[in-house]
């Protein structure tokens, strides 16, 4: 199986611009989760998706959002950029399974934002 | 806020010898996985253990889990070179949504030949 692909991968934006960041899940995986990784705060979740639905949100401002297509994939979109939105972002997928949420995931290779 | 400190930040070694990183959490959890991280890349999933397990094995890797102590431990065994990378824990919050990982600050390790 074809592992969890993000795009693109390198992305230079400017202050107040919007940016757009796509990920494609394993097959099969209905669940996609989205991850900001800085120097300074580290890896911090932002929101999970299932089955179209955004399940889980973590603590970050409205000019992040998200949404997921009926194929599974997801994409976040950041509005009016922020200095300090560069970073990493990871998106990661896993498929539901009858773990009761003990399920691993599969993280993609991550989208690198620098906004200058 | 994070959930998971780790310690030590960072740990050098020498081919052959072996590596423990600690993990702990402050609040209760429904599992605690190890993930492993080269060079800002994406992040690997190594080992995932539940709230009612206290030890996991998978090759060289040993995981222990306190719950008791809100504490894990990653042992990596015989490191080699191929073992320098950054290693976080995550944990999933009893109730706090299955797949939202919260991770730790992670240890960066250095395996010399």
């Amino acid at each position: 199986k074809a592992g969890v692909t993000q795009t693109p991968r390198y992305l230079i934006k400017t202050r107040g611009q919007q940016v757009t960041l796509s990920c494609s899940p394993i097959s099969g995986h209905r669940s996609v989760s989205w991850y900001q990784q800085t120097p300074g705060q580290g890896l911090q979740f932002l929101f999970e998706y299932f089955s179209e639905t955004q399940r889980n949100k973590g603590n970050f401002p409205g000019r992040f959002s998200g949404r997921q297509f009926s194929n599974s994939r997801s994409e976040m979109n950041v509005s009016t950029l922020e200095l300090g939105d560069s970073a990493l972002y990871l998106c990661a997928s896993s498929s539901p399974g009858a773990g009761g949420g003990n399920n691993e995931q599969f993280f993609g290779p991550g989208t690198r934002l620098t906004v200058l | 806020s994070q959930q998971g400190e780790e310690d030590p930040q960072a740990l050098s070694i020498q081919e052959g010898e072996n590596a423990t990183m600690n993990c702990s959490y402050k609040t209760s959890i429904n599992n605690l996985q190890w993930y492993r991280q080269n060079s800002g890349r994406g992040l690997v999933h190594l080992i995932l253990i539940r709230s009612n397990e206290r030890e996991k094995h998978s090759g060289r890797l040993r995981v222990t889990l306190d719950t008791s102590k809100k504490s894990s431990s990653l042992l990596i065994t015989a490191s080699r070179a191929a073992d320098t990378a950054s290693y976080f824990c995550a944990t999933v919050l009893l109730g706090g949504g299955y797949n939202k990982l919260i991770f730790g600050a992670g240890t960066r390790l250095a395996v010399h030949p």
